[in-house]
């Protein structure tokens, strides 16, 4: 199986939203609520940021939200600050009881 | 706290075997599924294989089935990836992940390790 489908990169400045993409399939992202997203800083373990496509863990800002439409999962940040820099990945389980990733999604405030 | 640490990384010639360790604390461990995901240099991540609380359910990447079994000692709150035929293409940060659910249908990973590096190389 491939790797789910992110943007390379996605920049904004400062106070601005951005968006990022998770494509996957009917048998991973599309069939399942089981999507979840993950910041990483460099030279660190990654940290959830959503799970249940929509649903933010306990001390995560509320500038981040998720959503799904389909085969294609979406993580927006809103408000973007300089600590949002980083590499995003989103994940999903699938019908093959795996786990799927995606390629990731380098985060870059102007 | 809450805290994952793995051990048992290393060089390791191809072909070789290795066995790494994952020790929980801060939280009950049997609760919880339990994976190891890898991150090789530079590059993004790759799930590798999930463990239900009881053992009962397992699940391997493709990449790693037959080669690699994971395992876990609820006495010892501890996790394992034993690694079989090793491949260059094994080289990697390994991480232990901790699910959000219990059985195997594979949730979300609230709390991760530090990772042990894996490097395969002769």
């Amino acid at each position: 199986q491939s790797a789910l489908t992110q943007p390379a990169s996605v920049s904004g400045s400062p106070g601005q939203s951005i968006t990022i993409s998770c494509t996957g399939t009917s048998s991973d992202v599309g069939y399942y609520n089981l999507v979840s997203w993950y910041q990483q800083h460099p030279g660190k373990a990654p940290k959830l940021m959503i799970y249940e496509v929509t649903r933010r863990p306990s001390g995560v800002s509320n500038r981040f939200s998720g959503s799904k439409s389909g085969n294609t999962a979406s993580l927006t940040i809103s408000g973007l600050q300089p600590e949002d820099e980083g590499d995003y990945f989103c994940c999903s389980y699938t019908t093959n009881r795996e786990v799927m990733f995606g390629g990731g999604t380098k985060v870059t405030v102007l | 706290e809450v805290q994952l640490v793995e051990s048992g990384g290393g060089l390791v010639q191809p072909g070789r075997s290795l066995r790494l360790s994952c020790a929980a604390s801060g939280f009950t461990f049997d609760n919880n599924a339990m994976h190891w995901v890898r991150q090789a240099p530079g590059e993004g991540l790759e799930w590798v294989s999930g463990i239900t609380w009881n053992s009962a359910g397992i699940t391997y990447a493709d990449s790693v089935k037959g080669r690699f079994t994971i395992s876990r000692d609820n006495a010892k709150k501890s996790l394992y990836l034993q690694m079989n035929s090793l491949r260059p293409e094994d080289t990697a940060l390994y991480y232990c992940a901790k699910d959000m659910g219990g059985d195997d249908i594979w949730d979300a990973f609230n709390i991760w390790g530090q990772g042990t590096m894996v490097t395969v190389s002769s």
